[in-house]
């Protein structure tokens, strides 16, 4: 069964600081992995999503990597912001899964003015 | 563009009670979920349906039933509430293999 973990599971950091959440999972056998974001009490954004042939995606300040091998990723943000203030979540799709996306639990993350 | 609605955005339950969670989307996507999240637990997989006209279990599809209704609805009923069945629903769609894109949830509490 496929699982996925995410640490930290809260991260505090200053403004303008650039900082890594990760992401692992145990079965190296995925379609794809999506990172989302997820405002309190809102539901989840799509933020990027790599494909299992691609190493990494970019979005402004936000870059993804993905390494199957050793089952990780990693979403980097550049010079963070308050509004950056969300819980971020990872999922990972399997190819034989039915389109089923398996969720990590999240890193909170806290951007301070 | 609206994206994926769901309705209602809040429901008060009494155990037993029963209700039907409606989804809708506009994007044209074959693949229509049903998740539940529930502090510690994360994102679970209820139901999902990969196309119009199958349904498939995910992972916690005890005590509901869904309904794909057409290409566009796919709705969540709980037949007799449980006040294990308090949580924030989410209904999500896909073009098979493609991001997901979710909607704003619904917040259920069963007394």
């Amino acid at each position: 069964k496929q699982e996925v973990t995410q640490i930290p599971a809260a991260l505090s950091v200053p403004e303008g600081e650039n900082l890594v959440l990760n992401c692992s999972f145990t079965d190296s056998a995925i379609y794809n992995l999506q990172w989302f974001r997820q405002d309190p009490g809102k539901g989840l954004t799509s933020l990027l999503l790599i494909q299992s042939s691609q190493r990494e995606q970019t979005s402004g300040r936000l870059n993804a990597s993905l390494d199957k091998s050793s089952g990780r990723s990693t979403l980097y943000i550049a010079a963070s912001q308050p509004g950056d203030s969300a819980t971020y979540l990872c999922a990972v799709y399997k190819e034989t899964s039915g389109s089923r996306l398996t969720f990590g639990e999240g890193t909170q993350l806290t951007v301070n003015p | 563009n609206a994206g994926v609605t769901q309705t209602p955005k809040f429901q008060v339950l009494k155990t037993g009670q029963s209700m039907t969670l409606q989804c809708a989307q506009d994007m044209n996507h074959n693949s229509m979920y049903w998740y539940r999240q529930d502090p510690g637990m994360g994102l679970r997989l209820i139901y999902y349906s990969a196309s119009e006209g199958t349904t498939d279990k995910g992972e916690v599809p005890n005590g509901y039933n869904v309904s794909r209704l057409n290409k566009r609805e796919f709705s969540l009923r709980l037949e007799s509430a449980a006040p294990s069945q308090t949580s924030v629903y989410f209904c999500a769609s896909s073009a098979t293999g493609l991001s997901q894109y979710f909607g704003p949830g619904t917040r259920l509490t069963v007394l």
